[in-house]
């Protein structure tokens, strides 16, 4: 089954403490992206790959970091979490960046107090 | 970068009636998708326009790509309660996909 998987889907954790977000997808996409939704400003896109090692900055990278080491991973990293990234993450990925349809996984909810 | 204005926020509606909700853009874009989030789960994809002025219907759905290349509108006809969830409006940027900040449907029984 073609799919986009995230983890953990749900995680409370403590400023400071680093976390990895993994996003895993198995439909041979190029192009993988994390966005973030908050209540009111809809889906906002935090980085992006275009391909394997090729990655860049969305609207919202501060406290974030990717990498792109293989064409299915695109984990989210953040270094140090702060209680303003408690979120609800996507990874989506697809074809190419402007091909039209995004495959979102189920989401992560994450709070950090 | 490109915004995608979206309206209304939220809606109550009663089951049976129809729903319209629209986006608009001070950019032109050459495509324009919606897209519903199901409650805990993520955005799927539900329609997209490829060319301005399309009318395109999917089931009792139907989205239209504004001529101008700014706007798109999307209604529901005959609502269930299975049309509940947050409706996203999106067009591609350079290397992104722009979204609409969702409008969320709520369906009476």
């Amino acid at each position: 089954e073609a799919q986009v998987t995230q983890n953990p889907r749900y995680l409370i954790t403590v400023t400071g403490k680093k976390l990895t977000v993994t996003c895993s997808q198995n439909m041979n996409h190029e192009y993988m992206s994390w966005y973030r939704q908050d209540p009111g400003l809809g889906l906002r896109q935090i980085y992006y790959s275009m391909n394997v090692e090729v990655t860049d900055k969305g609207d919202v990278p501060e406290g974030y970091k990717v990498s792109r080491k293989e064409k299915r991973n695109f984990p989210l990293i953040l270094e140090s979490p702060s209680p303003n990234q408690t979120s609800l993450y996507f990874c989506a990925s697809s074809f190419g960046a402007n091909t039209g349809e995004l495959f979102f996984g189920e989401g992560s909810r994450l709070t950090v107090l | 970068g490109q915004q995608l204005n979206q309206s209304p926020q939220s809606m109550f509606i009663q089951e049976g009636e129809d729903v319209s909700m629209n986006c608009t853009s001070s950019s032109i874009f050459n495509t324009w998708l919606w897209y519903k989030q199901d409650p805990g789960e993520g955005p799927v994809l539900l329609i997209a326009l490829y060319k301005a002025g399309e009318l395109t219907s999917n089931g009792r759905l139907t989205a239209q790509f504004g001529i101008t290349r700014k706007d798109s509108f999307l209604n529901i006809s005959a609502s269930i309660p299975s049309d509940v969830g947050i409706y996203f409006c999106a067009g591609p940027g350079n290397n992104d996909m722009r979204f609409g900040a969702g409008t969320r449907l709520t369906v009476k029984p």
